[in-house]
């Protein structure tokens, strides 16, 4: 149980388009859920968490203009890079917190972008 | 500021030996401790986690360690294979809405 579904597992884009990402909870309600990015070799790196109905909380130094974050229900919540730049480019992981009568945090599959 | 603080960075192990990768955190409002296993290209996933009021867990093949007074818990694997060989994160939360707050992981290898 407790099943995030992150589409696509791998996306390469021109700069300057726009890329979407979607996380999906399969069997559990997600209220709340986190997007990570990853760099090669280094451990995940908050970017945002979203709440169900609510806009999303950014930490600090993240562009929330460049990365807009959509929880409008609550089983879909989507990242979506715009105005994409090679920098951009990166491995995109979603998480969801499960409080399911087991509490825990449960990951994507993640996206690989690459900007080109 | 770097809220947990994991060890080794990397670790290399023989085929049937146990590696232990360890974590320290500062924050006492942290009330969850999970261990994340992933493999190049994927999303990380769970082995096992904790709470403070066990000193230990086992499940399987992993053991979590916790010592509450020193503020550090680690990770044992127990008859590693070279199918281990993986980064192992370690986390911890506050509960709640709150997000994961990673280690710097440990790339393991296991060799036969």
């Amino acid at each position: 149980g407790a099943v995030v579904s992150q589409h696509p597992s791998r996306v390469i884009c021109k700069s300057g388009t726009s890329v979407k990402i979607e996380c999906r909870s399969l069997d559990f309600q997600a209220t709340t859920m986190f997007w990570y990015r990853q760099f090669p070799k280094k451990s995940l790196m908050l970017m945002a968490t979203s709440n169900e109905g609510s806009k999303a909380t950014y930490e600090q130094g993240v562009e929330k203009d460049k990365f807009l974050i959509n929880h409008a229900s609550l089983t879909l919540s989507t990242l979506t890079v715009t105005s994409a730049h090679p920098e951009d480019s990166s491995f995109y992981i979603c998480s969801a917190l499960v409080r399911d009568g087991h509490y825990g945090y449960t990951f994507g599959s993640g996206t690989r972008l690459t900007v080109v | 500021q770097q809220q947990v603080k994991q060890s080794p960075q990397s670790l290399i192990v023989q085929k049937g030996g146990i590696p232990i990768i360890n974590c320290a955190y500062e924050n006492t409002a942290f009330d969850y401790f999970p261990w994340y296993q992933q493999f190049p290209g994927k999303g990380p996933a769970l082995l096992i986690a904790i709470r403070p009021d066990v000193s230990e867990k086992k499940e399987g093949r992993f053991t979590i360690s916790f010592n509450k007074s020193a503020k550090q818990f680690s990770l044992h694997i127990m008859d590693s294979q070279p199918g281990d060989s993986a980064t192992y994160f370690c986390a911890a939360s506050r509960g709640g809405n709150t997000p994961l707050v990673f280690g710097k992981g440990t790339r393991l290898s296991v060799i036969a």
